[in-house]
Protein backbone atom coordinates (compact mmCIF):
# COMPACT_ATOMS: atom_id res chain seq x y z
CA UNK A 1 0.00 0.00 0.00
CA UNK A 2 1.61 3.58 -1.04
CA UNK A 3 1.73 5.51 2.03
CA UNK A 4 3.38 8.60 3.17
CA UNK A 5 4.36 10.02 6.49
CA UNK A 6 5.28 13.53 8.38
CA UNK A 7 6.62 13.94 11.49
CA UNK A 8 6.14 15.82 13.44
CA UNK A 9 2.79 15.69 13.74
CA UNK A 10 2.97 19.01 15.41
CA UNK A 11 5.13 21.63 16.12
CA UNK A 12 5.78 24.91 18.29
CA UNK A 13 8.38 27.33 17.93
CA UNK A 14 9.11 31.02 18.52
CA UNK A 15 10.05 33.76 15.67
CA UNK A 16 13.24 33.29 14.68
CA UNK A 17 13.78 29.79 15.39
CA UNK A 18 14.83 27.28 11.97
CA UNK A 19 12.72 24.37 11.68
CA UNK A 20 12.55 21.08 9.64
CA UNK A 21 9.71 19.14 8.33
CA UNK A 22 10.20 15.50 7.31
CA UNK A 23 8.45 13.10 4.73
CA UNK A 24 9.09 9.72 4.30
CA UNK A 25 7.48 7.71 1.12
CA UNK A 26 6.62 4.20 0.23
CA UNK A 27 5.40 4.04 -3.26
CA UNK A 28 5.27 2.13 -6.42
CA UNK A 29 5.80 3.91 -9.05
CA UNK A 30 7.08 7.78 -7.80
CA UNK A 31 6.96 10.31 -10.00
CA UNK A 32 7.60 13.87 -8.16
CA UNK A 33 7.01 14.61 -3.81
CA UNK A 34 5.38 18.07 -3.48
CA UNK A 35 4.77 20.41 -0.54
CA UNK A 36 2.23 22.44 0.46
CA UNK A 37 1.03 25.31 2.96
CA UNK A 38 -2.63 24.97 4.33
CA UNK A 39 -3.82 28.20 6.15
CA UNK A 40 -7.22 27.00 7.41
CA UNK A 41 -8.74 26.23 3.74
CA UNK A 42 -7.45 25.47 -0.12
CA UNK A 43 -3.42 24.13 0.48
CA UNK A 44 -1.43 26.64 -1.78
CA UNK A 45 1.70 24.93 -4.15
CA UNK A 46 5.51 25.47 -2.32
CA UNK A 47 7.60 23.13 -4.60
CA UNK A 48 7.78 20.14 -6.26
CA UNK A 49 10.46 17.84 -6.34
CA UNK A 50 11.68 14.99 -8.92
CA UNK A 51 15.33 14.87 -8.59
CA UNK A 52 17.65 13.53 -5.47
CA UNK A 53 19.90 16.40 -3.89
CA UNK A 54 18.40 19.33 -5.79
CA UNK A 55 17.73 22.25 -3.54
CA UNK A 56 14.67 23.99 -4.24
CA UNK A 57 14.30 27.50 -2.49
CA UNK A 58 11.92 30.36 -2.19
CA UNK A 59 12.82 32.90 0.39
CA UNK A 60 13.13 31.58 3.89
CA UNK A 61 11.92 28.14 2.85
CA UNK A 62 14.16 24.90 1.05
CA UNK A 63 13.16 21.66 0.28
CA UNK A 64 15.16 18.43 -0.64
CA UNK A 65 14.80 15.26 -1.83
CA UNK A 66 16.52 11.61 -1.24
CA UNK A 67 15.40 9.18 -3.27
CA UNK A 68 17.38 6.31 -2.21
CA UNK A 69 15.82 6.96 0.98
CA UNK A 70 12.98 7.98 0.28
CA UNK A 71 12.65 10.88 2.27
CA UNK A 72 12.35 14.61 1.71
CA UNK A 73 12.87 17.63 4.63
CA UNK A 74 11.22 21.03 4.08
CA UNK A 75 13.70 23.56 5.87
CA UNK A 76 11.77 27.43 7.22
CA UNK A 77 14.63 29.55 8.70
CA UNK A 78 13.79 32.71 10.72
CA UNK A 79 10.28 31.62 11.21
CA UNK A 80 7.56 34.36 11.51
CA UNK A 81 4.33 34.19 12.52
CA UNK A 82 2.89 33.73 8.99
CA UNK A 83 4.77 30.69 8.79
CA UNK A 84 1.71 28.92 11.13
CA UNK A 85 -0.21 26.35 8.69
CA UNK A 86 -0.30 22.86 8.28
CA UNK A 87 2.42 21.55 5.85
CA UNK A 88 1.50 19.32 3.84
CA UNK A 89 3.61 16.38 2.01
CA UNK A 90 2.45 14.67 -0.95
CA UNK A 91 3.66 12.12 -3.57
CA UNK A 92 2.39 12.06 -7.14
CA UNK A 93 2.60 8.26 -7.85
CA UNK A 94 1.89 6.69 -11.64
CA UNK A 95 1.87 8.71 -14.92
CA UNK A 96 -0.39 11.01 -16.40
CA UNK A 97 -3.21 11.33 -13.73
CA UNK A 98 -1.88 13.66 -11.62
CA UNK A 99 -2.56 11.14 -8.39
CA UNK A 100 -1.20 12.26 -4.95
CA UNK A 101 -0.86 10.51 -1.73
CA UNK A 102 -0.79 13.07 1.11
CA UNK A 103 1.11 12.77 4.55
CA UNK A 104 -1.25 13.28 7.52
CA UNK A 105 0.42 17.00 7.56
CA UNK A 106 2.37 19.32 10.13
CA UNK A 107 1.02 21.80 12.07
CA UNK A 108 2.96 24.45 12.96
CA UNK A 109 2.33 27.14 15.81
CA UNK A 110 4.97 30.25 15.28
CA UNK A 111 4.62 32.22 18.34
CA UNK A 112 5.60 35.71 18.80
CA UNK B 1 -10.37 36.57 -12.19
CA UNK B 2 -9.86 33.45 -12.67
CA UNK B 3 -10.16 30.16 -10.05
CA UNK B 4 -11.92 27.33 -8.47
CA UNK B 5 -14.92 28.17 -6.61
CA UNK B 6 -16.79 25.78 -4.01
CA UNK B 7 -20.21 25.99 -2.69
CA UNK B 8 -21.82 26.05 -0.51
CA UNK B 9 -19.04 27.17 2.13
CA UNK B 10 -21.09 25.07 4.93
CA UNK B 11 -23.02 22.63 4.74
CA UNK B 12 -25.21 20.59 7.34
CA UNK B 13 -27.39 18.18 6.57
CA UNK B 14 -29.08 15.01 8.38
CA UNK B 15 -27.88 11.47 8.57
CA UNK B 16 -29.70 9.27 5.93
CA UNK B 17 -29.96 12.53 3.06
CA UNK B 18 -27.69 12.66 0.12
CA UNK B 19 -26.26 16.11 -0.57
CA UNK B 20 -24.19 17.52 -3.30
CA UNK B 21 -21.24 19.74 -3.27
CA UNK B 22 -20.65 22.13 -6.12
CA UNK B 23 -17.01 22.54 -7.73
CA UNK B 24 -16.93 24.96 -10.89
CA UNK B 25 -13.57 26.08 -12.62
CA UNK B 26 -12.71 28.92 -15.33
CA UNK B 27 -8.92 27.83 -15.62
CA UNK B 28 -9.56 25.69 -18.84
CA UNK B 29 -8.05 22.71 -16.75
CA UNK B 30 -9.23 18.97 -18.17
CA UNK B 31 -8.22 17.31 -14.86
CA UNK B 32 -10.85 17.92 -11.61
CA UNK B 33 -10.29 15.90 -8.61
CA UNK B 34 -11.81 15.89 -5.06
CA UNK B 35 -10.41 15.21 -1.74
CA UNK B 36 -11.50 14.60 1.65
CA UNK B 37 -9.36 15.80 4.64
CA UNK B 38 -10.44 14.80 8.28
CA UNK B 39 -9.04 16.61 11.32
CA UNK B 40 -5.32 15.77 11.86
CA UNK B 41 -5.16 13.90 8.49
CA UNK B 42 -3.93 14.98 4.99
CA UNK B 43 -6.26 14.93 1.72
CA UNK B 44 -7.15 11.14 0.59
CA UNK B 45 -8.29 10.79 -3.05
CA UNK B 46 -12.39 10.27 -3.47
CA UNK B 47 -12.65 10.57 -7.34
CA UNK B 48 -10.90 12.46 -10.15
CA UNK B 49 -11.55 12.89 -13.89
CA UNK B 50 -8.92 13.43 -16.61
CA UNK B 51 -11.70 14.62 -19.73
CA UNK B 52 -15.45 15.45 -19.77
CA UNK B 53 -17.91 12.13 -19.64
CA UNK B 54 -14.83 10.05 -17.82
CA UNK B 55 -14.12 9.86 -14.37
CA UNK B 56 -12.15 7.41 -11.85
CA UNK B 57 -12.22 6.41 -8.39
CA UNK B 58 -9.77 7.32 -6.12
CA UNK B 59 -8.67 5.87 -2.73
CA UNK B 60 -12.18 6.21 -0.64
CA UNK B 61 -14.78 6.53 -3.49
CA UNK B 62 -17.65 4.41 -1.58
CA UNK B 63 -20.58 6.46 -0.42
CA UNK B 64 -19.79 8.86 -3.27
CA UNK B 65 -20.65 9.69 -6.50
CA UNK B 66 -19.36 12.60 -9.35
CA UNK B 67 -20.25 13.67 -13.00
CA UNK B 68 -18.38 15.13 -15.68
CA UNK B 69 -20.75 16.92 -18.01
CA UNK B 70 -18.87 19.29 -18.60
CA UNK B 71 -15.29 20.54 -18.48
CA UNK B 72 -16.64 23.62 -15.88
CA UNK B 73 -17.77 21.41 -13.70
CA UNK B 74 -17.43 18.55 -11.36
CA UNK B 75 -19.90 17.70 -8.81
CA UNK B 76 -19.75 15.03 -5.74
CA UNK B 77 -22.47 13.58 -3.96
CA UNK B 78 -22.03 12.47 -0.91
CA UNK B 79 -24.94 9.70 -0.73
CA UNK B 80 -26.03 7.93 2.45
CA UNK B 81 -24.31 4.88 2.11
CA UNK B 82 -21.36 7.36 3.39
CA UNK B 83 -20.74 6.04 6.72
CA UNK B 84 -19.14 9.37 8.08
CA UNK B 85 -19.49 12.08 5.88
CA UNK B 86 -18.23 14.80 8.05
CA UNK B 87 -15.58 16.07 6.92
CA UNK B 88 -13.96 19.00 4.88
CA UNK B 89 -14.08 18.45 1.00
CA UNK B 90 -11.75 20.14 -1.36
CA UNK B 91 -11.86 20.50 -5.40
CA UNK B 92 -8.60 20.41 -7.53
CA UNK B 93 -7.72 21.27 -10.76
CA UNK B 94 -5.19 20.81 -13.24
CA UNK B 95 -3.93 20.99 -16.65
CA UNK B 96 -2.67 18.17 -18.50
CA UNK B 97 -2.76 15.22 -16.58
CA UNK B 98 0.55 14.28 -15.03
CA UNK B 99 1.21 18.04 -13.83
CA UNK B 100 0.48 17.26 -9.97
CA UNK B 101 1.96 21.15 -9.78
CA UNK B 102 -0.23 22.80 -11.95
CA UNK B 103 -3.05 21.21 -9.04
CA UNK B 104 -5.08 24.84 -7.97
CA UNK B 105 -7.45 23.83 -4.99
CA UNK B 106 -10.87 25.50 -4.26
CA UNK B 107 -11.47 27.05 -0.84
CA UNK B 108 -13.42 23.57 0.41
CA UNK B 109 -16.90 23.06 1.84
CA UNK B 110 -17.17 21.91 5.16
CA UNK B 111 -19.83 19.43 5.26
CA UNK B 112 -21.33 18.50 9.01
CA UNK B 113 -24.10 15.95 9.45
CA UNK B 114 -26.61 16.24 12.19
Amino acid sequence: EDKVVQSPLSLVVHEGDTVTLNCSYEVTNFRSLLWYKQEKKAPTFLFMLTSSGIEKKSGRLSSILDKKELFSILNITATQTGDSAVYLCAVEISSNTGKLIFGQGTTLQVKP
Amino acid sequence: DGGITQSPKYLFRKEGQNVTLSCEQNLNHDAMYWYRQDPGQGLRLIYYSQIVNDFQKGDIAEGYSVSREKKESFPLTVTSAQKNPTAFYLCASSTASGRADTQYFGPGTRLTVL
